[in-house]
């Protein structure tokens, strides 16, 4: 079974331009997240989305990050501007579904992106 | 809020031997799942061992097992016969609604 699958592994920008991840999720899960992992830090959520809709984004800076999902299967997390505290790996994670038994919890992650803003 | 806390940032271990990786977490939950997680230097994210809050009996996975204490709000990880390929970050995380992981801690296995 194909896992979760992201692209670009690393990109380097300088600050103000803007930059875009994709993942693509495991075959049928209908959950996909995007994390963000600072250096030394654990992952924190992003964003979730449950098929094409967004059900979590709390912690999502909208002034400058979005992400799309929009045929419920590829998701695109775009920055712009970015800003030198963007340098982090982000991590896109996918599961069956939420709430439930513990199987349909459990998130499977991508190999992740590695962002370094000048 | 839900905090998850892993108070050591490194540890290390002797090949063969076994080592204990603690966590706390703070809820008022009472339904709710707990997971290790493993970080290569690769950077991929693999679930180790996992827990559902509402059984007494640790999970237990090959060399891999848990002493979830539900009261105390632990759920540590013990790592029997250690192994070379088991050196990495390893994340506690917690979740309830999402996805919450502690600060890691950086295991080291030494020949």
């Amino acid at each position: 079974e194909a896992g979760v699958a992201q692209s670009p592994r690393y990109k380097i920008i300088e600050k103000r331009q803007s930059v875009a991840f994709w993942c693509n999720p495991i075959s049928g899960h209908a959950t996909l997240y995007w994390y963000q992992q600072i250096l030394g830090q654990g992952p924190k959520l992003l964003i979730q989305f449950q098929n094409n809709g967004v059900v979590d984004d709390s912690q999502l800076p909208k002034d400058r990050f979005s992400a799309e999902r929009l045929k419920g299967v590829d998701s695109t997390l775009k920055i712009q501007p970015a800003k030198l505290e963007d340098s982090a790996v982000y991590l896109c994670a996918s599961s069956f579904g939420q709430g439930g038994v513990l199987a349909k919890n459990i998130q499977y992650f991508g190999a992740g992106t590695r962002l370094s803003v000048l | 809020a839900q905090t998850v806390t892993q108070s050591q940032p490194e540890m290390s271990v002797q090949e063969a031997e076994t080592v204990t990786l603690s966590c706390t977490y703070d809820t008022s939950e009472s339904d709710y799942y707990l997971f290790w997680y493993k970080q290569p230097p690769s950077r991929q994210m693999i679930l180790v061992i996992r827990q559902e809050a509402y059984k007494q009996q640790n999970a237990t996975e090959n060399r891999f097992s848990v002493n979830f204490q539900k009261a105390a709000k632990s759920f540590s990880l013990k790592i029997s016969d250690s192994q070379l390929g088991d050196a990495a970050m390893y994340f506690c995380a917690y979740k309830g609604g999402k996805l919450i992981f502690g600060q890691g801690t950086e295991l080291s296995v030494k020949p």
